[in-house]
């Protein structure tokens, strides 16, 4: 059973310039959420996707935005790339109805290095 | 909105019994306390979670007082392998059935030989 996978796991990109990031749920998951976790910190809510569309959002800019596919996959996008948005970047997966208990299953995330 | 305390860090030597506290003064009725354990470059692993006294299951153990505005997650006989960030976490229900789980800091947990 494939837990969630996220391509890919580093790149390094330059300011100003746009990057996509990749998701696949773990199986049997519908929701998939993403973070940004900078070095040192915890990882900073960003959105949550469900039946293709955004459910919630953090604190985040709009140069932040995502898609959810029809087989619940998911991509982040991040435009206008800043210095600041170096991180790793993690993906999440649950099945809806079970978030209150809040066992989310995670990817082992896509470096990104602005320079 | 529902948010989190733990020490920022805490040493402890191989083979010890580890607790970490967690508190959550303004936890909602229905929400669960679930703890996660990150190491460096990788994604937070789901550790344990309860709603209400305790909590075991093969790897650690959750205690939660009645009125739930702490819990405290144990570590039995920890090893150098154990040296990892834990994020403790409670669900802030946003409407609608979502929720949205915000982390904290983490208590960064060293294991010394």
């Amino acid at each position: 059973d494939a837990g969630v996978t996220q391509s890919p796991t580093h790149l390094i990109k330059t300011r100003g310039q746009q990057v996509t990031l990749r998701c696949s749920p773990k199986s049997g998951h519908d929701t998939v959420s993403w973070y940004q976790q900078a070095l040192g910190q915890g990882p900073q809510f960003i959105f949550q996707y469900y039946e293709e569309e955004e459910r919630q959002r953090g604190n985040f800019p709009d140069r932040f935005s995502g898609h959810q596919f029809p087989n619940y996959s998911s991509e982040l996008n991040v435009n206008a790339l800043l210095l600041g948005d170096s991180a790793l970047y993690l993906c999440a997966s649950n099945r809806l109805g079970e978030e209150r208990t809040g066992e989310l299953f995670f990817g082992e995330g896509s470096r990104l290095t602005v320079l | 909105l529902a948010k989190t305390t733990q020490p920022i860090s805490m040493d402890s030597y191989e083979g010890q019994e580890v607790n970490i506290t967690c508190s959550h003064n303004n936890i909602a009725t229905n929400d669960y306390i679930t703890w996660y354990q990150q190491f460096p470059s990788q994604g937070p692993r789901f550790i344990i979670q309860g709603y209400k006294t305790k909590v075991t299951n093969e790897v650690a153990s959750l205690f939660i007082p009645a009125d739930r505005k702490s819990s405290t997650l144990s570590l039995p006989r920890v090893s150098l392998s154990d040296t990892a960030v834990y994020y403790c976490l409670v669900g802030d229900f946003q409407g609608s059935g979502t929720y949205k789980y915000i982390f904290g800091t983490g208590t960064r947990l060293k294991v010394l030989a």
